[in-house]
């Protein structure tokens, strides 16, 4: 079974400068998506970023990007110029591919990293 | 664009007592659709999905079902509802048939059981 790892229950960053959050997770397949979701005080899960296993690429959205090591099985996520809106929960999640039987799975969740911005 | 709508938002209920919690999705056709428990403190944990009506998969054994009467409609269910069941609940969604289906999820549901 697939497992996601989010070793950091809470970090702390001044506004406008940089933070990272670490995931690891385990899998045998070799076809697969992570993605990072953010749950303000709200509650609401949003999307925060995406990345294809299949892409040597890094993701990267605005302020928001990861760094993948597939061969470590890592995916960290990079703030830049942190935000007082940035303040949240930030989970890690994985999902099979469909080339790897995963054509409706859902997504498995680390525990996620509660993120402080200091002002 | 697609909109995704969760009621009620917030439900306090006996021990005891039934439980229907309603997803509905505007905009799309023929989503697959998924069912997440978010208990206090912790990561969301997967209850069911769905490809299609009538097409219930349930990943955990509990004292919940799912039900899909229409394309666009998830039900989540319960007969006698235990204080276990008390949580967030957060319908989500996701294109099919594509390689890369991203999940988008609702506003939640909050479920205390007393």
């Amino acid at each position: 079974a697939q497992t996601v790892t989010q070793s950091q229950p809470e970090m702390s960053v001044q506004e406008a400068e940089t933070v990272t959050l670490s995931c690891t997770y385990d899998t045998s397949e070799s076809d697969y998506y992570l993605f990072w979701y953010k749950q303000p005080p709200s509650r609401q899960m949003i999307l925060v970023i995406r990345q294809e296993a299949y892409k040597q690429q890094n993701a990267t959205e605005n302020r928001f990007s990861v760094n993948f090591q597939k061969a470590a099985k890592s995916f960290s996520l990079k703030i830049s110029d942190s935000q007082l809106g940035d303040a949240a929960m930030y989970f890690c999640a994985y999902r099979r591919g469909l080339y790897s039987g995963g054509g409706a799975d859902g997504l498995t969740f680390g525990k996620g990293t509660h993120l402080i911005i200091q002002p | 664009s697609q909109t995704i709508h969760q009621w009620p938002a917030t439900l306090v209920q006996p021990v005891g007592s039934p439980l229907s919690l309603e997803c509905t999705v505007e905009g799309t056709s023929n989503p697959n659709l998924y069912w997440y428990r978010q208990a206090a403190g912790r990561g969301l944990q997967l209850l069911f999905y769905s490809v299609g009506i009538g097409q219930i998969s349930s990943e955990v054994p509990q004292n919940l079902s799912a039900s899909r009467p229409q394309d666009r409609q998830f039900i989540l269910s319960s007969k006698k509802l235990l204080l276990s069941d008390s949580g967030f609940y957060l319908c989500a969604w996701s294109v099919s048939l594509r390689l890369s289906e991203t999940q988008y999820f609702g506003p939640g549901t909050r479920l205390l059981v007393l």
